[in-house]
């Protein structure tokens, strides 16, 4: 149980921010957001990670709700190598430190 | 960031043959490796987790004899399947992690190694 929720599919147009939601309404506080995408048959790619501050790295910018019951992924100038699917991760960094992956978004780049 | 490596990337055997796939960090040690296993269309599903120098902790319904996992060094595992059948064709990937990294869930992964059994 990935205990997200994302949607199945998105489109982007080439160049316009891509913004992808997750929910995780009953994420505990000790538990992390982390955002990894698999492009096609290729292992997936750690892209950025939170707890409760919103990130910005090279990659892209995680906003997280002051509840912290949602978040989204924002790919700030999309290009047609995002092309993928992005997961969203509940972490808590106990025990095993196992990733457990839902379904996640395919996100389709159009030119 | 750290690069895990995988060999073979494709590997297509006969029924009842085994088969080794190799994970390797390249720039890291890494005390704890993952295997996980992904079907077409679906998300990666973990098999089994790897730590060094210990047995690996296999996922429930993963046959740990038929899935031989080996750490013997901190930046080398290896997935063996055993007596593949046509079923086992997947899609397995590696990653390894650096829990001691702020937040501990960045994991790296390796590119995947396509396995097709006849």
């Amino acid at each position: 149980d990935a205990k997200t929720t994302q949607p199945t599919s998105m489109d982007c147009a080439e160049g316009r921010a891509a913004n992808l939601p997750c929910n995780h309404s009953t994420i505990s506080g000790n538990e992390y957001v982390y955002w990894y995408r698999q492009i096609h048959s290729q292992g997936p790619q750690y892209i950025i990670h939170g707890l409760k501050n919103n990130e910005t790295n090279e990659m892209a910018s995680l906003i997280i709700t002051e509840d912290r019951k949602s978040s989204t992924l924002i790919l700030p100038h999309a290009t047609l190598r995002d092309t993928a699917v992005y997961y969203c991760i509940r972490y808590s960094g106990a025990g095993s430190y196992q990733l457990t992956f839902g379904k996640g978004t395919k996100l389709s780049v159009i030119p | 960031g750290a690069v895990v490596s995988q060999h073979p990337s494709r590997v297509i055997c006969k029924s009842g043959t085994s088969v080794k796939i190799e994970c390797r960090s390249l720039d890291f040690q890494a005390t704890t490796m993952f295997w996980y296993r992904q079907f077409p269309k679906k998300s990666l599903m973990l098999m089994a987790t790897s730590n060094e120098g210990s047995k690996a902790t296999y996922e429930q319904g993963v046959e740990k004899d038929k899935f031989l996992i080996n750490h013997a060094s901190l930046t080398l595992s290896t997935l063996t399947v055993t007596s593949a059948h046509p079923e086992d064709s997947s899609f397995y990937i590696c990653s390894a992690s650096q829990p001691f990294l702020a937040g501990g869930g960045e994991q790296f992964f390796g590119p995947g190694t396509r396995l097709t059994v006849l």
